[in-house]
């Protein structure tokens, strides 16, 4: 199975900061790659699907980027709701789907 | 508006059975590949399995930890999906959750999950 490598696992940051999480997969998947956020109690969310493409009603300030096994979710300017975990999630063709580890964003 | 709604899950004994179903409305159900996902108390998601759709011959792929004792189906006449679990083991407590697979556009198809349910507590303990 490819395995999924997120980092770090959290980080504190304020608010307006340029926050950037990196995910890396143990073989090339492609842009295969997606991007979710996930609050407590609460079911995650779509925010990047292709490694590059921003899902319909994500603000545009989330963006990400990668090809091949390394990957980036950044946020420009961080805001009070962005305070959350956010997992990596590859869908290469033929592998069983995996999830990177997560990345909790918590208030500095 | 799309929807996904879990039930089904509760306590039940190590080594007892279970069926989960995930109810879904406003869009074409099976027109989509479904998953199911699960996630541990205070731990990240797990991949449990998918079942794809009927011009896929509704074909199925599981975890390896839960491959041999769960089981999905669906029923497109109903609008719904389905996760049979036996042999259930303490490991397999966790919140699972059913999602939709986003269609293939273009040339590309990287199959992310863009909706998901609310989820559905499954608690394995005697």
């Amino acid at each position: 199975d490819i395995q999924m490598t997120q980092s770090p696992s959290s980080l504190s940051a304020s608010v307006g900061d340029r926050v950037a999480i990196t995910c890396r997969a143990s073989q090339s998947i492609g842009s295969y790659l997606n991007w979710y956020q996930q609050k407590p109690g609460k079911a995650p969310k779509l925010l990047i699907y292709a490694a590059s493409s921003l899902q319909s009603g994500v603000p545009s300030r989330f963006s990400g980027s990668g090809s091949g096994t390394d990957f980036t979710l950044s946020i420009s300017s961080l805001q009070p709701e962005d305070f959350a975990t956010y997992y990596c999630q590859q869908t290469n063709s033929g592998s069983p789907l995996t999830f990177g580890g997560g990345t909790k964003v918590e208030i500095k | 508006e799309v929807q996904l709604v879990e039930s089904g899950g509760g306590l039940v004994q190590p080594g007892g059975s279970l069926r989960l179903s995930c109810a879904a409305s406003g869009f074409t159900f099976s027109d989509h590949y479904m998953d199911w996902v699960r996630q541990a108390p205070g731990k990240g998601l797990e991949y449990v399995g998918r079942i794809r759709n009927k011009a896929n011959s509704y074909s199925t792929q599981y975890a390896a930890s839960v491959r041999g004792r769960f089981t999905i189906s669906r029923d497109d006449s109903k609008n719904s999906l389905y996760l049979q679990m036996s042999g259930l083991k303490t490991e397999d407590t966790a919140v699972y959750y059913c999602a939709r697979i986003s269609l293939c556009s273009g040339g590309s198809c990287p199959r992310p999950l863009d909706y998901w349910g609310q989820g559905t507590l499954v608690t394995v303990s005697s």
